[in-house]
C-alpha cells in the first residue's frame, strides 16, 4: 500500500521562505508528485521527482531522498497568491494509474 | 496550451436521481481518470480508463458508478441514484501514458445532491 504524510496547516509572511515536507512510504517507487491546490480548484501540478536531490523551478523548488522517503517543496519570496493546499502525491508504478494524494498542507500566507 | 475542460462547472440534483459529468482530455492523451473530493479532504481515486475500458478503479467505484467514452473526444462519469454522500468536487484528469507521467486534471465538477 501507499501512505504519504504532510503537515496539515502552515503560516508563513509575505516574502519568505517556507518548507513544506512530505513523507511517504510505497510498495514500489515511480517518484513523487507535488500539486498546487487552491480553495475550489483543481489541483494543479508544480513538480516531480524521481531521482535524488533538488529540482529548483522558479521560486519552487522540490526535493527528494528515496532511502529517507522524504520530500519537500520550498517555497521563496512568497506572494499572497501562494495561499493554497500543497499536495504531495505518490504516482503509481508496476504498470497501474492510481495516484494516491496526501491530505494535502494548508499554507496561509500573510502580510 | 490545451487542458482539460470539463462540464457543467456545478450540478445540483435530487437524492436518487441519475448524473452524467462530461469531460473532454487533452487531445493526444490516452490515459483518463476521474477523481473525486469531498469537501475538507483529500483528492481519492475513483477510475483510470485506457484503450476504452476501465484499467483499475478504486473500492469507491461501485456498481453505482459507470464511464464511458462514447465519441472521440468526451469522457463520462455517470453516477446512478445519487446519494447525499456523492455530493463532491469531481476533477477528470489525462495524461499521455501510464504510471509516473504527469496527470492534468480539469477544472471539476461540483455535485451536490439534495
Amino acid at each position: 500500500g501507499q501512505n504519504i504524510d504532510q503537515p496539515t496547516e502552515m503560516t508563513a509572511t509575505e516574502g519568505a521562505i517556507v518548507q513544506i515536507n512530505c513523507t511517504y512510504q510505497t510498495s514500489g517507487f515511480n517518484g513523487l508528485f507535488w500539486y498546487q491546490q487552491h480553495a475550489g480548484e483543481a489541483p494543479t501540478f508544480l513538480s516531480y521527482n524521481v531521482l535524488d536531490g533538488l529540482e529548483e523551478k522558479g521560486r519552487f523548488s522540490s526535493f527528494l531522498s528515496r532511502s529517507k522517503g522524504y520530500s519537500y517543496l520550498l517555497l521563496k519570496e512568497l506572494q499572497m497568491k501562494d495561499s493554497a493546499s500543497y499536495l504531495c502525491a505518490v504516482p503509481p508504478h508496476g504498470g497501474y494509474q492510481k495516484v494516491t494524494f496526501g491530505t494535502g498542507t494548508k499554507l496561509q500566507v500573510i502580510p | 496550451e490545451p487542458e482539460v475542460t470539463q462540464t457543467p462547472s456545478h450540478q445540483v440534483t435530487q437524492m436518487g436521481q441519475e448524473v452524467i459529468l462530461r469531460c473532454v482530455p487533452i487531445s493526444n492523451h490516452l490515459y483518463f481518470y476521474w477523481y473525486r473530493q469531498i469537501l475538507g479532504q483529500k483528492v481519492e481515486f475513483l477510475v483510470s480508463f485506457y484503450n476504452n475500458e476501465i484499467s483499475e478503479k478504486s473500492e469507491i467505484f461501485d456498481d453505482q458508478f459507470s464511464v464511458e467514452r462514447p465519441d472521440g473526444s468526451n469522457f463520462t462519469l455517470k453516477i446512478r441514484s445519487t446519494k447525499l454522500e456523492d455530493s463532491a468536487m469531481y476533477f477528470c484528469a489525462s495524461s499521455e501514458g501510464s504510471s509516473g507521467d504527469t496527470q492534468y486534471f480539469g477544472p471539476g465538477t461540483r455535485l451536490t445532491v439534495l
